[in-house]
Order: C-alpha cells, then structure tokens, then sequence
C-alpha cells in the first residue's frame, strides 16, 4: 500500500521570501514518482512537479524545486520568492510500481502574505 | 494542450436521485480517473479505467458505478445519491506509456456536487 503524509494543514508566508511544504510518503515499491500539485480557489488541479526514485537530481521547475531525501522518505516542495498567486492548496502524490492511479496526501494551505 | 472537461461544474440533487457525472478528454489517453475531494482528507480515487470497458475499483467505490463505453468518455454514476456524497468530483486522464511525462495526471475543473 502506498501513503502520503503532509502534516501541514495551513502554513503562510511573507511574499518574496521562501517556503517549504513538507511531504512525506511510503511505499514498498522500488520503483515510484511523486508529483506536486497547486489547486488555487478556482479549484482546477495544476501540475507543478515531479521527481522520479531513480533521479539522481532534484527536480526544479522555475521557482518550485523539490527536495527528494529517500532514506527519509520526504519529497518537501520548496518555493521560491513567493508571491500572492501562489496562495493555494498544494497536493503531494505518488505512483508506485506497476501502479496506475496516484495516490494524493491531504494537502497544504498555503498563504501568501502581503 | 490536454483538455479534460467535466460536463457540470456544480449540480444539487435530491437524496435518492440518480447522478451522472461525465468526464470527457481529447488527447486519446488510456487511463482515465475519478476522485472525490474532501477537506482535509485530500482526494482519494473512486475508479479509475485503463481502457474502453476496462474499469477498477479504487479506494471508495462504494455507492458509485463508471462507464467507459468510448475512449475519450469516463461517466461516474451515483445510483441512489446520499448526502454523504455531497463532495467536489474531480475527472483526470493520462497517456497509458511513455516516459516519466506520460506519469502526470491532467485534471478537469471539477463538479461540485451537493445532495439535499
């Protein structure tokens, strides 16, 4: 079976410094990606991120990088000089082996202060 | 660039209605999915298909059917609605191979679905 944990329900931020989003997840599969999602109040889903278990790099999209420590099974997004459009709920998933649906965590609020 | 269309975005039915929801996408992908979201409890995924008539549970199939009778096409059907399947729904497909891109799930809109 596989589980995400984000055990942060809200967090908020001053614009232009950064933030991170923690993500912690399990699996037994060798094998496996996580992904990051930002669902604004509008309430579509918007890819952000994905790192493989193989990748030897963090994966960086612009602004967003995520920071992939497999002995502790965290994939925490990390944003960078955040800004007011990214207030948002983030979403970490995975897909492990042969699997194939994600499987999401609960999410993060997330509030970008003026 | 992928577009997966929800056909309502909000719906209020009555307890006991049947509900269909459709989920249409054009950019021919194997998998399609259907999840419901919940404060605090995230997504979690009712079916799921991974072909034309192929379907599988997910983690709460209970209370919902699907139907993929064409490719581009994933109905979620609520036979008796419950007011405990008042809920966002959210439709997303994907392609069946490729390389790590072919792993990212695009997301419709959604329904907001409210049973009185």
């Amino acid at each position: 079976a596989q589980k995400i944990t984000q055990t942060q329900p809200g967090m908020f931020v001053q614009e232009k410094e950064a933030v991170t989003l923690d993500c912690t997840y399990d699996t037994s599969d060798p094998s496996y990606g996580l992904f990051w999602y930002k669902q604004p109040s509008s309430g579509e889903m918007i890819f952000l991120i994905y790192q493989g278990s193989y990748d030897q790099q963090n994966a960086t999209e612009g602004r967003y990088s995520l920071n992939f420590q497999k002995a502790r099974k965290s994939a925490n997004l990390v944003i960078s000089a955040s800004q007011l459009g990214d207030s948002a709920m983030y979403f970490c998933a995975m897909r492990g082996g042969s699997a194939r649906q994600l499987t999401f965590g609960s999410g993060t609020q997330l509030t970008v202060l003026p | 660039d992928v577009k997966v269309t929800q056909s309502s975005r909000y719906l209020v039915k009555r307890t006991g209605e049947k509900v269909f929801l459709e989920c249409v996408q054009d950019m021919d992908h194997e998998n399609m999915f259907w999840y419901r979201q919940d404060p605090g409890l995230g997504l979690r995924l009712i079916y799921f298909s991974y072909d034309v008539k192929m379907k599988e549970k997910g983690d709460i199939p209970e209370g919902y059917s699907v139907s993929r009778e064409k490719k581009e096409r994933f109905s979620l059907i609520l036979e008796s609605a419950s007011t405990n399947q008042t809920s966002m729904y959210l439709c997303a497909s994907r392609p069946g191979t490729g390389g790590a891109g072919a792993n990212v799930l695009t997301f419709g809109a959604g329904s907001r679905l409210t049973v009185l």
